[in-house]
Formats: structure tokens, sequence, C-alpha cells
């Protein structure tokens, strides 16, 4: 099974706040991706990454930066969180390749307050 | 822009009854169709796919996929009260590594 680890499942951080989100995926996904969902929007995108060190913009990338430093690892950064970060983030992976049965897979997501 | 849309719901049925849920997509070259389950403040998990023309069945659960009208539906029959939940459709495209677009989802409630 695929497994996705968010290390942080519940966190209340202050305005202005530098906050870290961690996502570890057991698989060996080439494929890792970040995503914020919010009551009435849905899943949004806020960055993805294809490759060690490489990294692209989703949809709502502003307040936001990532890293990938290895494989495994992809890591959320809220330089300077504000209230309207107020989220659920859900980490992802899947492999590349566009086989018919190749999707992603999400972690447990992490409910990020910002007061 | 490559969109999928869902019904948002509610969408209610008393338990034992088929709950029928729908999205379409826009963009012909989506290759596959997936439903996720997402239980209120759990992450989706991956119900099934589906990338054939037809139905395709797994248990209770049955997709069908319409190419030509481009839509996509999964039934659920039997529905029991643990059915309860918000169903998101996504499709997947050929190109790229972010080639998987969802929709809002669907929240179903099956009443006892």
């Amino acid at each position: 099974d695929v497994k996705v680890t968010q290390s942080s499942r519940y966190l209340v951080k202050r305005t202005g706040e530098k906050v870290f989100l961690e996502c570890v995926q057991d698989m060996d996904h080439e494929n890792m991706f970040w995503y914020r969902q919010d009551p009435g929007l849905g899943l949004r995108l806020i960055y993805f990454s294809y490759d060690v060190k490489m990294k692209e913009k989703g949809d709502i990338p502003e307040g936001y930066s990532v890293s990938r430093e290895k494989k495994e690892r992809f890591s959320l950064i809220l330089e300077s969180a504000s209230t309207n970060q107020t989220s659920m983030y859900l980490c992802a992976s899947s492999r590349q390749g566009i086989y018919s049965g190749n999707t992603i897979y999400f972690g447990e997501g992490s409910w990020l307050t910002v007061v | 822009q490559k969109e999928v849309e869902q019904n948002s719901g509610p969408l209610s049925v008393p338990e034992g009854a088929i709950a029928s849920l729908n999205c379409t997509y826009s963009d012909r070259g989506s290759q596959s169709f997936f439903w996720y389950r997402q239980y209120s403040g759990k992450s989706p998990e991956l119900i099934m796919f589906i990338y054939s023309n037809g139905d395709k069945e797994d248990g209770r659960f049955t997709a069908q996929l319409n190419k030509a009208s481009q839509y996509v539906s999964l039934l659920i029959r039997d529905s029991q009260p643990s059915d309860s939940a918000t169903y998101l459709c996504a499709a997947r495209y050929q190109t790229g590594a972010n080639n998987l677009f969802f929709g809002t989802g669907t929240r179903l409630t099956v009443i006892p």
C-alpha cells in the first residue's frame, strides 16, 4: 500500500510565523504535490514536483514555497503565515507515466490554523 | 482550461437505495477517470478508476464512462450510512506531471 505521511496533523500558528509542513512517501514516487482544501472551493494545487530539486507552481502558489531535497520528501513552507492560509493541507504523490490506473495518493492532511 | 464538474449536492438517499453521482469533463483528451471518497475531516481515498467506455464494477460500486458525452458516473448499490461522504471525481490527461484534475465533490448522505 502507498503510504504518504504528513508529520504534523494539527498546528496553530501566529500571523507572521514561518511554518513548515513535511511530507514523506515510501513508494519511490517521482511526483509529489501540495494541495489545500477549503469548503466550497475543492482541492487547489499549490505546488508540485516531478523530480528532486524540481518544482512547478500550481494554481495558488502565492505565499508558499516548497523544497524537495530528497525523492521521498516534499516540504511546504509558509514564509509568513497569514489568517487566510488557515486550511487543510494535503500532500500527495504519484508515479510518472500515463498508464491507465496511474493516480495520486494522499496523506492524512494537516490542519493549519493561523491566529 | 481543463474542467471537471460535479453537482455539489447534498444528495440524500435512503439506506438500501442506489446513489448516483455524476461528473462531466471538458477536455476530450482525458484518458482515465477516478473516484475518491472523502469522509469529513479526512483525506480523499481512491475508490476506483475507469478508462474504457461502459461499466466497471467493484463490489457495491459501479463506475460508468461515456466518452462521447464526456460523462462519468458512480453508482453505489445498497447504500449504507457508512457511505455518507463527499465523492470527488478526477480526470487524468495524457501529458505532464500535473495531469490530474479534480471536481469540487458531491456530498452524499445516506439516511438510515
